[in-house]
């Protein structure tokens, strides 16, 4: 059973576009949702994360959207740079000392 | 700032070897936490621990220890390695309370 589904599996934005990837999730306690960015070679670091009681959430160019009716949440990249190429991960829990359920993951491609 | 090290980054073993791989945090963090990384499979729970000496299996225990008899040293055993647990190894922290999790850089383990 996947709990989290990530959307597509892979990406490839222009340079200045914006990408948009998309989560959905079943578990309805879950009540923290993280994005992270992992750079090839190097462990999955922190991006943004989101709270249920938000339905945005904006760290210089990255961007959480929340919908808690269609469990779903999505990030995008503003004005997106060849340096955000990467792979990104989106992952909910539910508090606890569990860990966190991930999606499987979207390999992002800024072409210059 | 935040370190998870991962003392072994690439390794080969045989079929059949024990393995150890080993973690160690400086943040004082209880909770740590196994997962394996896997191409189309995203980031999958092995262990986690809360506290010293404690254990709670995750996703995808099988053929997978853990051992952990300081607060800050988390280690993942392979009793006898077999070919499919070939991938990248992720040992991650957090402080109990914080959602955030922080990653090492990865172990990467090919069995032969």
């Amino acid at each position: 059973q996947q709990q989290v589904k990530q959307s597509p599996q892979s990406l490839i934005v222009q340079k200045g576009g914006i990408p948009i990837i998309n989560c959905a999730y079943e578990n309805t306690a879950f009540d923290y949702f993280p994005w992270y960015q992992q750079f090839p070679g190097k462990g999955p670091a922190l991006l943004i994360a989101i709270r249920p009681d938000v339905s945005e959430k904006k760290e210089g160019r990255f961007t959480i959207s929340f919908n808690k009716s269609a469990k779903q949440f999505s990030l995008h990249i503003m004005d997106s740079q060849p340096g955000d190429s990467a792979t990104y991960f989106c992952a909910a829990s539910q508090g606890g000392a569990d860990g966190l359920t991930f999606g499987k993951g979207t390999h992002l491609i800024i072409q210059p | 700032d935040v370190k998870v090290t991962q003392s072994s980054r690439y390794l080969v073993k045989r079929t059949g070897e024990k393995v150890f791989l080993e973690c160690v945090q400086d943040m004082d963090h209880e909770n740590m936490f196994w997962y394996r990384q896997d191409p189309g499979l995203g980031l999958r729970l092995i262990y986690f621990s809360y506290d010293v000496k404690m254990k709670e299996k995750g996703d995808i225990p099988e053929g997978y220890s853990v051992s952990r008899e300081k607060k800050e040293r988390f280690s993942l055993i392979l009793e006898s390695a077999s070919t499919n647990q070939t991938s990248m190894y992720l040992c991650a922290s957090r402080k109990q309370g914080p959602p955030t999790i922080y990653f090492g850089e990865g172990s990467w383990l090919t069995v032969v």
